[in-house]
């Protein structure tokens, strides 16, 4: 099974920070997604990453995949409350048309004021 | 309007009982999933369904039964309810496999 491990498992960041989330796999990865959840709802859906060195920017979300595909970074700049919630990174382990997702642990993103 | 919607939103229930969970997308997806989150934030793809088809069953106790009437709609039920499946439920769906699901609110499922 896939085995993606997200680092930090929480961050404080004062408003106004930058951040990075880092999310690593053991095997190359095929489809890397990202998401967000606030407490208490489901998931929002933010990026999907595909190809080695893809970049891709959602307001002040940027996402990018290595040239290898075992590692993807999301990276928010000058965080504000709204972006706090918990960041999951999840993977197609075989780029196969099943759409079996695995997820990581998460990473927990608090942003005071 | 609702995207992906899931009922009840909470469910309590006794150890034993057999319980129902459903779930509705209103966006024209052909496929759909139940994924099962832990109380430690662990989220764990269950089944999958592809045009009413079980294209993905992970090693989940028989006690689960999904179950897809149509392409819009794919139902959980749970017989003989144990503590240990207290968990919040996901429902998701996705236009093909591959492409990006979307979630449901989740059911929370209280065994006591």
């Amino acid at each position: 099974s896939q085995e993606l491990e997200q680092s930090p498992q929480s961050l404080i960041v004062q408003e106004g920070k930058n951040l990075t989330i880092n999310c690593t796999s053991s095997k190359t990865l095929y489809g890397l997604y990202w998401y967000k959840q606030k407490y208490g709802e489901g998931l929002i859906f933010l990026m999907m990453l595909q190809k080695g060195g893809e970049e891709k920017s959602h307001e002040k979300i940027t996402a990018k995949l290595d040239e290898k595909k075992q590692q993807s970074s999301l990276h928010i700049t000058a965080s504000q409350p709204s972006h706090a919630g918990i960041y999951l990174c999840g993977a197609d382990p075989r780029g196969s048309t099943l759409g079996r997702l695995y997820f990581g642990r998460g990473t927990q993103l608090t942003v005071w004021p | 309007d609702t995207a992906v919607s899931q009922t009840p939103k909470y469910l309590v229930t006794q150890m034993g009982n057999d319980k129902s969970i459903k779930c509705e997308q209103n966006l024209g997806h052909d496929t759909m999933y139940w994924y099962k989150q832990d109380s430690k934030k662990f989220l764990k793809i269950m089944f999958s369904y592809n045009n009413k088809e079980l294209i993905i069953n992970e090693t989940v106790p028989n006690r689960f039964s999904p179950k897809s009437p149509d392409k819009a709609h794919l139902n959980l039920h749970i017989n003989s309810l144990e503590l240990g499946d207290s968990a919040v439920y996901f429902c998701a769906s996705s236009q093909g496999a591959g492409a990006e699901q979307y979630f449901g609110p989740g059911t929370r499922l209280t065994v006591t």
